[in-house]
């Protein structure tokens, strides 16, 4: 069973940074592209990150380009999203998400809240 | 990128209607399309992948159909545990964009 366990969210003051994590399980981590997608409580979806398999391209939503980082580790299987220069408006669930022909795949999420 | 337009934005409905919420892509995605479902405080729940497809464990009330732009979720014979908010999804690139969401709402 595909599993896919986010971790690392918190509180944190607007300017600073946080590093969140996606531990995953039940599939070939490096046969996959991955994202990091995010959601303020109460509105819609958006997409914020993703990258190959290899990690040979990344790819940024406007929102975040320039203060956000995708990584991943293949031999950890793990996801990771630097996330620097923080603002309110970034505070949401991010959820890990696998790619895939059948559809992704979604980790619970884990709630980052920017906040003096 | 690829704009995802999904309306309505709400729908009202009876337990046992059918119902339909479209999605429309600004260029052509393919069939590379999914439906899924949100409950409050929860992680969106995949109902449909690859416009069509059925996931494993969904009741098959649930049907999408449609490919290129023009995508349609249908919910035949609405349950009570159904009415919540769904969300279409294009992965046809790597830059994955979502539809505005549908609250599905008790008339």
């Amino acid at each position: 069973e595909v599993q896919l366990v986010e971790s690392g969210g918190g509180l944190v003051h607007p300017g600073r940074s946080l590093r969140l994590s996606c531990a995953a399980s039940g599939f070939t981590f490096d046969d996959y592209a991955m994202h990091w997608v995010r959601q303020v409580p109460g509105k819609g979806l958006e997409w914020v990150a993703g990258i190959t398999w290899n990690s040979g391209t990344k790819h940024y939503a406007d929102s975040v380009k320039g203060r956000f980082t995708i990584s991943r580790d293949n031999t950890e299987n793990s996801l990771y999203l630097q996330m620097n220069s923080l603002r309110g408006e970034d505070t949401a669930f991010y959820y890990c998400a696998k790619d895939g022909t059948t559809g992704p795949t979604w980790g619970q999420g884990t709630l980052v809240t920017v906040s003096a | 990128d690829i704009q995802m337009t999904q309306s309505p934005s709400t729908l009202s409905a009876s337990v046992g209607d059918s119902v339909s919420i479209t999605c429309r892509a600004s260029q052509s995605i393919g069939n590379w399309l999914a439906w899924y479902q949100q409950k409050p405080g929860k992680a969106p729940k995949l109902l449909i992948y690859k416009a069509s497809s059925l996931e494993s464990g969904v009741p098959s009330r649930f049907s999408g159909s449609g490919s290129g732009t023009e995508f349609t979720l249908t919910i035949s014979s609405l349950q009570p545990d159904d009415f919540v908010t769904y969300y279409c999804q294009q992965y046809n690139s790597y830059l994955w964009t979502f539809g505005q969401g549908t609250k599905v709402e008790i008339k």
